[in-house]
C-alpha cells in the first residue's frame, strides 16, 4: 500500500476485555516499530522487528502487552486483560535500508478502555 | 540514555507572524534529530531531519530547524506562518551509528495555534 495502514482506527474495549491491533507496513519495508501515545503526551517506543524477529521489546509495559510479526510484514500488537491505563493511541510505523533513516508512521489505533 | 526536551507546550502565534519551537537533546551518542506533526486525529508525519552535514536543514511547508551541537538544540522556526499550520509537533532523536536500527525518542510534543 502507499502508507502504513492500521486497524481498527477506534477501539472501545471493557476493562479486562483482550484487543489486537493490526498494521500493515509500507509493502517491502523490513523495520517495524510500535508506539504508545497517551493523551497529551510524545509516542513512547514500545517494540521493534526487523523482518519476522522482535529484536527490542523494551518498551513493552507489561507482560499484558504482546506483539508479533510471523511472516515478516503485517504486525499484531495484543493487549490481554486490558485496564484503564492502557487508554492510548497505539502507533505502527515502518522503515526500509533506502529511506534515509525515515520512518513512516500510520495513523493510529484509538484504544479506550472503559 | 536519551532524552528530547520540548520547552513550550503550547505557541499561540499571529498569521504571518514568524515563530520558533524550541527543542533541546541529551544524549551520550551522536544523533540523528527529527522534526515532525501531527494533525487532529491523524499520524505523524515527517516535516525535516538532520542525520550529518550542513546544520541548517530545510523541510516541507516552509520549515527549517538548525541543528546547534554545543547548545544540543534543533529549534524548529518557520519566516510566516499559516492557519493551516496550527497542529502539535514533536521533536525526535534517534542513535546515529551503524549498529542502531533508529527507534526514536519524542519530545512531550508543542501545541502550535495560529490565530487569524
Amino acid at each position: 500500500g502507499a502508507g502504513v495502514s492500521q486497524s481498527p482506527r477506534y477501539k472501545v474495549a471493557k476493562r479486562g476485555q483482550d484487543v489486537a491491533l493490526r498494521c500493515d507496513p509500507i509493502s517491502g519495508h523490513v523495520s517495524l516499530f510500535w508506539y504508545q501515545q497517551a493523551l497529551g503526551q510524545g509516542p513512547e517506543f514500545l517494540t521493534y522487528f526487523q523482518n519476522e524477529a522482535q529484536l527490542d521489546k523494551s518498551g513493552l509495559p507489561s507482560d499484558r502487552f504482546f506483539a508479533e510479526r510471523p511472516e515478516g510484514s503485517v504486525s499484531t500488537l495484543k493487549i490481554q486483560r486490558t485496564q484503564q491505563e492502557d487508554s492510548a493511541v497505539y502507533l505502527c510505523a515502518s522503515r526500509d535500508s533506502h529511506s534515509g533513516n525515515t520512518i513512516y508512521f500510520g495513523e493510529g489505533s484509538w484504544l479506550t478502555v472503559v | 540514555a536519551q532524552s528530547v526536551t520540548q520547552l513550550d507546550s503550547q505557541v499561540p502565534v499571529f498569521e504571518e507572524a514568524p515563530v520558533e519551537l524550541r527543542c533541546n537533546y541529551s544524549s551520550s551518542v551522536s544523533v540523528y534529530l527529527f522534526w515532525y506533526v501531527q494533525y487532529p486525529n491523524q499520524g505523524l508525519q515527517l516535516l525535516l531531519k538532520y542525520l550529518s552535514g550542513s546544520t541548517l536543514v530545510k523541510g516541507i511547508n516552509g520549515f527549517e530547524a538548525e541543528f546547534n551541537k554545543s547548545q544540543t538544540s534543533f529549534h524548529l522556526r518557520k519566516p510566516s506562518v499559516h492557519i493551516s499550520d496550527t497542529a502539535e509537533y514533536f521533536c525526535a532523536a534517534a542513535n546515529a551509528g551503524g549498529t542502531s536500527y533508529g527507534k526514536l525518542t519524542f519530545g512531550q510534543g508543542t501545541i502550535l495555534t495560529v490565530h487569524p
